[in-house]
């Protein structure tokens, strides 16, 4: 069956670096991007970016640019969120989440995307 | 960037209520609008995509209806698994989640 299987959970100490890994079965792993959302204790999800699974080519949203980097290994059928620096701000419970698309004629607007797949999440504690 | 907005917050309701969740977006985004449903210490679940398709295996008793800036979501028979929590996400821009929407038991 179609899934995504998260690492587990890690505890790390401000100012180190954390590797989050997302493993796909169940679908031609380049066929679909990768969404990564961040839930922090209490709050909403906040979507950090996607990753082209074809290219490698990622995109950050507003706010995880510098210290985030989405990265794959396609032999592996796997995408990797790393955040460095690691600040108390970065607790959180980190999802990846697969894009899927509905095409549409180019003269009725543009396609539709949603995150029809998600790993369970993997929870970072940055702590002292 | 459009901000997206869920009301109520918050809501109690009993098994076999209909429930509504109204999402709103600060601008126009035609269709282009998922609902999520959350239980605690899960991932999220897609229920809904472009404002009214029923992902595959989702029960029929959800809903979704709107486009432009005005959405919502309907339970029409609220059962015992659906308490959590309901998320609206646009997918017209840069995909941001609504607040969310705890549904709660009466």
């Amino acid at each position: 069956q179609v899934q995504l299987v998260q690492s587990g959970s890690e505890l790390k100490k401000p100012g180190a670096s954390v590797k989050v890994s997302c493993k796909a079965s169940g679908y031609t792993f380049t066929s679909y991007a990768m969404n990564w959302v961040r839930q922090a204790p209490g709050q909403g999800l906040e979507w950090m970016g996607w990753i082209n699974t074809n290219t490698g080519n990622p995109t950050y949203a507003q706010g995880f640019t510098g210290r985030f980097v989405f990265s794959l290994d396609t032999s592996v059928s796997t995408a990797y969120l790393q955040i460095s620096s690691l600040k108390a701000e970065d607790t959180a419970v980190y999802y990846c989440a697969r894009k899927n698309i509905v095409v549409v004629p180019a003269a009725m607007g543009a396609d539709y995307y949603y995150m029809d797949v998600w790993g369970k999440g993997t929870t970072v504690t940055v702590s002292s | 960037d459009i901000q997206m907005t869920q009301s109520p917050s918050s809501l109690s309701a009993s098994v076999g209520d209909r429930v509504t969740i109204t999402c709103r977006a600060s601008q126009s985004i035609s269709s282009y609008l998922n609902w999520y449903q959350q239980k605690p210490g899960k991932a999220p679940k897609l229920l809904i995509y472009a404002a009214s398709s029923l992902q595959s295996g989702v029960p029929s008793r959800f809903s979704g209806s709107g486009s432009g800036t005005d959405f919502t979501l309907t339970i029409s028979s609220l059962q015992p698994e659906d308490f959590a929590t309901y998320y609206c996400q646009q997918s017209y821009s840069t995909p941001f989640f609504g607040p969310g929407t705890k549904v709660d038991i009466k």
